[in-house]
């Protein structure tokens, strides 16, 4: 079984440039979310989605971040425009559906914003 | 929001040698998990604990949930070097449609040979 894609793997750009990431979930898996990893410390959730439906966007910064699931299958998150603190590793993780707890991740972007 | 603290945030220890790592937490968790994260890697799921006094091993891996609900430890027994990573605990509140994790800070394993 394949496990949760995202690309890019790596991106640098500048501050106050727009950055968009892309995450596609084990198949099947209805659940998904994003995550912010800033360096050294550990993964805090960004936006949880539930088929094409935000569940839980509390913690996304909506002045500057979005993210959408148009289908229910794949996702993508955006910056527009970034900050030097957005420099991050962005993980996507998923689960079949409610039911379950054990999330399986996808191995991140790293962002440099410079 | 829930915090936990995870300690130590680093270690180093020789080949052979059993670790111990815990998470304290002010609020009480339904589920605790413990992830391992490689460099250039997302985390990935070593163990998880559904019920307070739980001890749960995988190889050579046990892990309990507190009776308090409020911490759990991880522990690694005769570690080998490819045990070296970061060690994330998770606990997770249900909340109607919401599943969702809060993780600790991690903590560094250096295993020297």
């Amino acid at each position: 079984e394949a496990g949760v894609a995202q690309s890019p793997r790596y991106k640098i750009i500048e501050k106050r440039q727009s950055v968009a990431f892309w995450c596609n979930p084990i198949s099947g898996h209805a659940t998904l979310y994003w995550y912010q990893q800033i360096l050294g410390q550990g993964p805090k959730l960004l936006i949880q989605f539930q088929n094409n439906g935000v569940v839980d966007d509390s913690q996304l910064p909506k002045d500057r971040f979005s993210a959408e699931r148009l289908k229910g299958v794949d996702s993508t998150l955006k910056i527009q425009p970034a900050k030097l603190e957005d420099s991050a590793v962005y993980l996507c993780a998923s689960i079949p559906g409610l039911a379950y707890n054990e999330q399986f991740f996808g191995p991140g972007t790293r962002l440099t914003v410079l | 929001g829930q915090q936990l603290n995870q300690s130590p945030q680093s270690m180093f220890i020789q080949e052979g040698e059993d670790v111990s790592m815990n998470c304290t937490s002010s609020s009480i968790f339904n589920t605790w998990l413990w992830y391992k994260q490689d460099p250039g890697e997302g985390p990935v799921l070593l163990i998880a604990l559904y019920k307070a006094g739980e001890l749960t091993s995988n190889g050579r891996l046990t892990a309990q949930f507190g009776i308090t609900r409020k911490d759990s430890f991880l522990n690694i027994s005769a570690s080998i070097p490819s045990d070296v990573g970061i060690y994330f605990c998770a606990g997770q509140v249900s909340s109607g449609s919401a599943r969702q994790l809060t993780f600790g800070s991690g903590t560094q394993l250096t295993v020297l040979p």
